[in-house]
């Protein structure tokens, strides 16, 4: 089974400031890794897909990258919205793993 | 606009059952393959099982293998996740999601919104 592993488990930042955030897998996974941004109370949100693709609707601010074991997730400038919890997960192989999450929160 | 509503969680005793139903609106049900993810409170995503769109294919995580059986009524727009012999660590809200398998089409990512089930005596 791949394990995601994703660093750092919590992030401080300010409003304005660059966000990078890492995951990295066992064994590749190809591109075949998406990131999702979750708040409390409300499901997973997909922000990019396949490693850098963003998915429909979602601002420029957020940029993937990374292909086979290391995957970048990064917000160039962060908005107050975007303090949340941030996961990685493949869909490589089975089983479709998630990443422990990274908890972004304001500094 | 993609819509899915889960329902029937609830609280269950040990070893009792649940069935969980997915209901979906705004996509053609029957090309997405379709996935049950859990998160226990105040934890990560736990991939539970997914089923392709013909409802033939099915994959469930180990630690609910023989317990979990999932089924989709593409007539009906829904998924289904019967839920037997319940445990204390099966306690989690449970979400449908399109998108989460090796299956998926690039960029599909619809998730529910929750529900939650409660293992307790």
């Amino acid at each position: 089974e791949i394990v995601l592993t994703q660093s750092p488990a919590t992030l401080s930042l300010s409003p304005g400031d660059r966000a990078t955030l890492s995951c990295r897998a066992s064994q590749s996974v190809r591109n075949y890794l998406a990131w999702y941004q979750q708040k409390p109370g409300q499901g997973p949100r997909l922000l990019i897909h396949d490693a850098s693709n963003r998915a429909t609707g979602i601002p420029a601010r957020f940029s993937g990258s990374g292909f086979g074991t290391d995957f970048t997730l990064t917000i160039s400038s962060l908005e107050p919205e975007d303090f949340a919890v941030y996961y990685c997960q493949q869909r490589n192989d089975w089983p479709p793993v998630f990443g422990q999450g990274t908890r972004l929160e304001i500094k | 606009e993609v819509q899915l509503l889960e329902s029937g969680g609830g609280l269950v005793q040990p070893g009792g059952s649940l069935r969980l139903s997915c209901g979906a609106s705004g996509l053609t049900f029957s090309r997405y393959a379709m996935s049950w993810v859990r998160q226990a409170p105040g934890k990560g995503l736990e991939w539970v099982s997914s089923i392709g769109g013909n409802g033939v294919s099915t994959y469930y995580a180990d630690s609910v293998k023989g317990r979990f059986t999932i089924s989709r009524d593409n007539s009906k727009n829904t998924l289904y996740m019967q839920i037997n012999s319940l445990r204390a660590e099966d306690t989690a809200v449970y979400y449908c999601a399109a998108g989460v398998s090796p299956w998926a089409v690039p960029g599909v990512g619809y998730w529910g919104q929750g529900t939650l089930v409660t293992v307790s005596s």
